[in-house]
C-alpha cells in the first residue's frame, strides 16, 4: 500500500463542474504537495501546504493535519484543466523527500 | 528564460550503453533533485543534492550516478544501459529542503 493514496484514478467531468480531487497519506509529514502534469510531460508545483487552505485562482487546496487528508478543488472546470493531478508529501527530517501518489487524471469535456 | 532545464528532452540508445542527461537551474537555488518517473506515471526521488552534497540516495543500481560540479548543475550518469531504464527522468530545484520544488521538462529515455 502506497503511503500517499489519491482518489479518484481517473475524472471526467463537463466544463464549468466543480471538481474535487482527494489525497490521503499515512506517515507524518513537513508539507503536502499538489502537482500538475500535462499531457506534454511537463511538471509543475501548484501548492505547498501544511495547514489550512490555499487559494490561487480557480484552484483551492486544503488540509486537515488531524485526519492526514487534503483536497484539492477546481472551480468552473474548463478543458485546459485537463491533466494529471499528483500528491506529494514531504516526511521531514534530513533529506525531506517527496513521496508521490499514483495521480488522478482529470479529463474536461467541453 | 527557462528556469529548469534538461538535456536532451529524447534520448534512444541501445542496452550496454553509456549515457548522461544535463540538468541546470538559474533560479539560485541550493538543492536539486533527480526523479524519475516509470511507464505507469509513477514518480519517484532518485537522488538529491543541498549545496553538491548528496542528501538523498534512493536504493538506486550504481549503474547511476549523479554529479553536481556546482549548485546550478546536477547531471546523471547511467552506465551499462538496460532495458528497465525507459523511462521520463525528471531534473528538480529548490531553495532549501523544504521549499517549493521546480521541475524540468523531463527527459525521456528509450533503452532498444
Amino acid at each position: 500500500k502506497n503511503e500517499v493514496e489519491q482518489s479518484p484514478q481517473n475524472l471526467t467531468a463537463q466544463e464549468g463542474e466543480f471538481i474535487t480531487i482527494n489525497c490521503s497519506y499515512s506517515v507524518g509529514i513537513s508539507a503536502l504537495h499538489w502537482l500538475q502534469q500535462h499531457p506534454g510531460g511537463g511538471i509543475v508545483s501548484l501548492f505547498m501546504l501544511s495547514s489550512g487552505k490555499k487559494k490561487h485562482g480557480r484552484l483551492i487546496a486544503t488540509i486537515n493535519i488531524q485526519e492526514k487528508h487534503s483536497s484539492l478543488h477546481i472551480t468552473a472546470s474548463h478543458p485546459r484543466d485537463s491533466a494529471v493531478y499528483i500528491c506529494a508529501v514531504t516526511r521531514g527530517g534530513a533529506t525531506n523527500k517527496l513521496i508521490f501518489g499514483t495521480g488522478t487524471l482529470l479529463a474536461v469535456q467541453p | 528564460d527557462t528556469a529548469v532545464s534538461q538535456t536532451p528532452k529524447y534520448l534512444v540508445t541501445q542496452m550496454g550503453n553509456d549515457k548522461s542527461i544535463k540538468c541546470e537551474q538559474n533560479l539560485g537555488h541550493d538543492t536539486m533533485y533527480w526523479y524519475k518517473q516509470d511507464s505507469k506515471k509513477f514518480l519517484k526521488i532518485m537522488f538529491s543534492y543541498n549545496n553538491k552534497e548528496l542528501i538523498i540516495n534512493e536504493t538506486v543500481p550504481n549503474r547511476f550516478s549523479p554529479k553536481s560540479p556546482d549548485k546550478a548543475h546536477l547531471n546523471l550518469h547511467i552506465n551499462s544501459l538496460e532495458l528497465g531504464d525507459s523511462a521520463v527522468y525528471f531534473c528538480a530545484s529548490s531553495q532549501g529542503r523544504t521549499g517549493s520544488q521546480y521541475f524540468g521538462a523531463g527527459t525521456r529515455l528509450s533503452v532498444l
